[in-house]
């Protein structure tokens, strides 16, 4: 089993230019999630989807869109960017959304923007 | 409004044991969970506390007090490859994940 990967593992784009982000599973889970991590600062959760077809905000969805076409896929989406959304992107996944929902995640995407 | 604290960055030496502290507030409580993260790499799961009392599991061991709003994660026999991030998180009653920002562990032989 891969787990949980990710595409691309690095990118540089310009201001104002879009992109998006893979993420995969292959362990049937339901419940998936986008973290964006910056130094000194926790892990923030920007869109999660609790089942195929669905998706919610986060903590910090602003600037940000998901699609969970498939159950195995979540893809995170940036319009326009901006510097401020230099980041190490995470996606994660979990088989259950309540107690003891331990979080699966990918490698993580390196994302800078000039 | 939710908030984890834990220490910014720890030093220890090889062979010998450290304690890595959480506090918390949060709306809620549904367990608090323990990840380990090397530097550049994604976190990976190290514990999981839902009751009172301590967790232990090989070198790692981990403490929770619900009504103390505290945990902390105990590594014993410290190796270079412990050298890394501890990330403390809380479920939340809305069962979201509240992260801390991480503490790094510096370890020196």
């Amino acid at each position: 089993n891969a787990g949980v990967t990710q595409t691309p593992k690095f990118r540089v784009l310009k201001t104002g230019q879009s992109m998006t982000l893979l993420c995969a599973q292959d362990m049937n889970h339901e419940y998936m999630y986008w973290y964006r991590q910056d130094p000194g600062m926790g892990l923030r959760l920007i869109h999660y989807s609790v089942g195929e077809g669905t998706t919610a905000k986060g903590e910090v969805p602003d600037g940000y869109n998901v699609s969970r076409l498939k159950k195995q896929n979540f893809l995170l989406g940036l319009e326009s960017a901006a510097p401020s959304q230099t980041s190490v992107y995470f996606c994660a996944s979990s088989n259950r959304l309540e107690s003891y929902n331990e979080q699966f995640f990918g490698p993580g995407t390196r994302l800078t923007v000039l | 409004g939710q908030n984890i604290d834990q220490p910014t960055e720890m030093t220890a030496t090889e062979g010998a044991i450290v304690q890595i502290n959480c506090t918390y507030q949060t709306s809620g409580f549904n367990g608090l969970f323990w990840y380990q993260q090397h530097a550049g790499e994604a976190p990976t799961f190290l514990s999981y506390n839902v009751l009172d009392g301590l967790e232990e599991k090989g070198r790692f061991s981990s403490f929770l007090s619900r009504s103390k709003g505290y945990s902390y994660l105990l590594l014993k026999e410290l190796q270079m490859k412990d050298s890394a991030s501890y990330l403390c998180a809380v479920t939340d009653s809305n069962y979201q994940l509240i992260w801390g920002a991480g503490t790094k562990l510096i370890i020196k032989p």
